[in-house]
């Protein structure tokens, strides 16, 4: 059985940097897919983060809406995904949840087959 | 980027009625790359229905998706497990998107 276990501080000061780590296990990211991230500010909708293909290779897409402040990285070695938000403030407080896509990614993206449980992250001082 | 409308926004229902959630576009959603979700509270989200009306591995055949372009539809023969919010989401074009949420409510 495939899951997905996301990790990270959950309070982080505003304008630094939000470090958030998901480790996969029962299934090798080698393998293939393409992983990524959601998440869902209190009291408001999901919004799609990003995804990048196992291999990484330029296979990566992020929302426009976080101004480029997002990395995406896969590490196969240690069969994890992580993210990486800059600059973050108040607004990026949310729950978030590292996912896997469906095993076709169109050129707009996917469904998403696989979340974890989540982990929420709040951004004050 | 295409706004997805989920309505109703709560719908309380009894075991063994139906529950027909909307989901409506902005736009066409390309190739009806349309999907479904479920989340129960303290649970992580599970995939129901994708490609408008494919169910996910494992998902009873009381959960059914039909429609097309700007208007898709989730019906669920319900049970008392199926108190949840049910998403809508659309991968026909960049960025994906989100509905606003259906809560379904056992009585």
């Amino acid at each position: 059985q495939v899951q997905l276990q996301e990790s990270g501080p959950g309070l982080v000061k505003p304008s630094e940097t939000l470090s958030l780590t998901c480790v996969v296990s029962g299934y090798s990211i080698s393998s293939g897919y393409y992983w990524g991230w959601i998440r869902q500010a209190p009291g408001k909708g999901l919004e799609w983060i990003g995804s990048m293909y196992y291999s990484g290779s330029g296979n990566t897409h992020y929302n426009p809406s976080l101004k480029s402040r997002g990395t995406i990285s896969v590490d196969t070695s240690k069969n994890q995904v992580s993210l990486k938000l800059r600059s973050v403030t108040a607004a990026d407080t949310a729950m978030y949840w590292c996912v896997r896509y469906g095993p076709n990614y169109y050129g707009s993206g996917s469904h998403i087959e696989l979340w974890g449980h989540g982990i929420l992250v709040t951004v004050s001082s | 980027e295409i706004v997805l409308t989920q309505s109703p926004g709560t719908l309380s229902l009894s075991p063994g009625q139906r529950a027909t959630l909307s989901c409506r576009a902005s736009q066409i959603v390309s190739s009806n790359y349309l999907a479904w979700y479920q989340h129960k509270r303290g649970q992580a989200p599970r995939l129901l229905i994708y490609g408008a009306f494919r169910r996910a591995t494992g998902i009873p055949d009381r959960f059914s998706g039909s429609g097309s372009g700007t208007d898709f539809t989730l019906t669920i023969s319900l049970e008392p497990e199926d108190c949840a919010v049910y998403y809508c989401q659309q991968y026909g074009s960049s960025p994906l998107t989100f509905g606003g949420g259906t809560k379904v409510e056992i009585k």
